[in-house]
């Protein structure tokens, strides 16, 4: 089973900063395979990111994902007040699929 | 447009079962495999089965493995699964979904769509 290890547990922002998600695994991931999701409380996991750099249509431009092997990261260059949330990365190359445990972005 | 659609959910018992089902509409469903992920409360998502196209190949998370069954209906565009022997850690939100990939091999494209449901309930609790 590959593992994902999310850092930092949470992070707390002020709109217009830069913020840098990390999700790393256990064993070497299938870059096609491995998303970044925002989820909001309540709400369903929206996708940002799949394909480890590729945005999710609508998806701002301020969010870029980047990383293959066993380090990946998911950097918002300047946030904006509605980018709070839980941020989970994904590997669904090889089973079983799992989840990292999760981001929790606070916007000052 | 793409649409998934669950129901089932419902309170019961622990070592109950129930039948969670998963509507399709707006892609051409046989062609892609589907995804049972759950959340429970105040927690992370749970990858929790899938099941190819065909319906061939099934996958489970080991935690549920002999207890859940995944199946699909690609005449009628639904996606199932039997949740049986249930157990308070099995309480959460259970959410259909395919998951996105975009490549090509050969002279071949490959493509899934994002696609999530809203999510059916799923207490177990005496």
């Amino acid at each position: 089973e590959i593992v994902l290890t999310q850092s930092p547990g949470t992070l707390s922002l002020s709109p217009g900063e830069r913020a840098t998600l990390s999700c790393r695994a256990s064993q070497s991931v299938i870059t096609t395979f491995f998303a970044w999701y925002q989820q909001k409380p309540g709400q369903t996991p929206r996708l940002l990111i799949y394909g480890a750099s590729r945005r999710a249509t609508g998806i701002p431009d301020r969010f870029t994902g980047s990383g293959s092997g066993t380090d990946f990261t998911l950097t918002i260059s300047r946030l904006e007040p509605e980018d709070y949330g839980v941020y989970y990365c994904q590997q669904y190359g090889s089973a079983p699929y799992t989840f990292g445990q999760g981001t929790k972005l606070e916007i000052k | 447009e793409a649409r998934l659609v669950e129901s089932g959910g419902r309170l019961v018992r622990p070592g109950g079962s129930l039948r969670l089902s998963c509507a399709a509409s707006g892609f051409t469903f046989n062609n892609f495999t589907l995804n049972w992920i759950r959340q429970a409360p105040g927690k992370g998502l749970e990858w929790v089965s899938s099941i190819t196209g065909s319906g061939k190949y099934t996958y489970y998370i080991d935690s549920v493995k002999g207890r859940f069954t995944i199946s699909r209906d690609n005449a009628k565009n639904s996606l199932y699964l039997q949740l049986s022997s249930l157990r308070a850690e099995d309480t959460g939100v259970y959410y259909c979904a395919s998951l996105a990939y975009d490549y090509v091999s050969g002279t071949n494209r490959y493509y899934g769509p994002d696609v999530w449901g809203q999510g059916t309930t799923v207490i177990v609790s005496s």
